[in-house]
């Protein structure tokens, strides 16, 4: 049962353009929300989170929008960067759990 | 701050021995976690520690795996007998609080079950 769903296993955006990945998740109970970056090699790197009441967060170029109706979180990059090339992990948290669960990953690929 | 550190970084085994993981949290980090990532997939939760306590282990498979954390700081992750399927990386993650604001990964153990 996969509660947290990315469906666009990977993306390509030409530098300087808007970059958005989409999650999907099905458990209503989720009030935590994270964006993970990977690289190769390396763990996931926090990128940005936002909680159930709200419905926007911003740092730099980096935006996370939360639709609780439709149960979807997207990220927005603007404007893309070749050093966002990576791939892309939504999480998702119900308060009192303190643990997370994860999607399946978008890679993106940002081109020079 | 350190970050969390993870040994080794690469492991090969055959089917059926043994294989053990370490990890390191950041200090002052009372919850740590292991998962597994299976490669095309997004990270599952096997154990999540609070000091020494296990929290929750509802997902570790537990007739294989073993996972201590003496002492609420460093813990080792072990599978006993290894499966081909086992092949993945082991994230080990630390947060100071209770998690809201994301977890500091490892950068994980990669391991291949032949």
């Amino acid at each position: 049962d996969q509660q947290v769903k990315q469906n666009s296993p990977s993306l390509s955006v030409q530098e300087g353009r808007i970059s958005i990945l989409n999650c999907d998740y099905t458990n209503s109970m989720f009030d935590y929300f994270l964006w993970y970056k990977k690289y190769p090699a390396e763990g996931p790197t926090f990128l940005i989170s936002i909680s159930s009441i709200k419905d926007k967060n911003e740092d730099g170029r980096f935006t996370v929008f939360l639709n609780k109706s439709a149960k979807h979180l997207s990220l927005h990059i603007v404007p893309s960067q070749p050093g966002d090339s990576a791939v892309y992990f939504c999480a998702a948290m119900t308060s009192g759990t303190y643990k997370y669960i994860f999607g399946t990953g978008t890679r993106l690929k940002v081109l020079a | 701050e350190a970050g969390v550190a993870q040994s080794p970084r690469y492991k090969i085994i055959e089917k059926r021995q043994s294989v053990a993981f370490w990890c390191n949290p950041i200090s002052g980090h009372a919850t740590l976690y292991w998962y597994q990532q299976i490669l095309g997939q997004g990270p599952k939760l096997l154990i999540q520690f609070q000091n020494n306590g296990v929290v929750d282990d509802s997902q570790l498979p537990k007739d294989r795996f073993s996972a201590e954390r003496l002492k609420g700081v460093d813990s080792t992750l072990k599978i006993q007998p290894a499966k081909l399927e086992d092949s993945a990386v082991y994230l080990c993650a630390s947060s100071r609080d209770k998690g809201y604001y994301g977890y500091t990964f490892g950068s994980g153990t990669r391991l291949t079950v032949v």
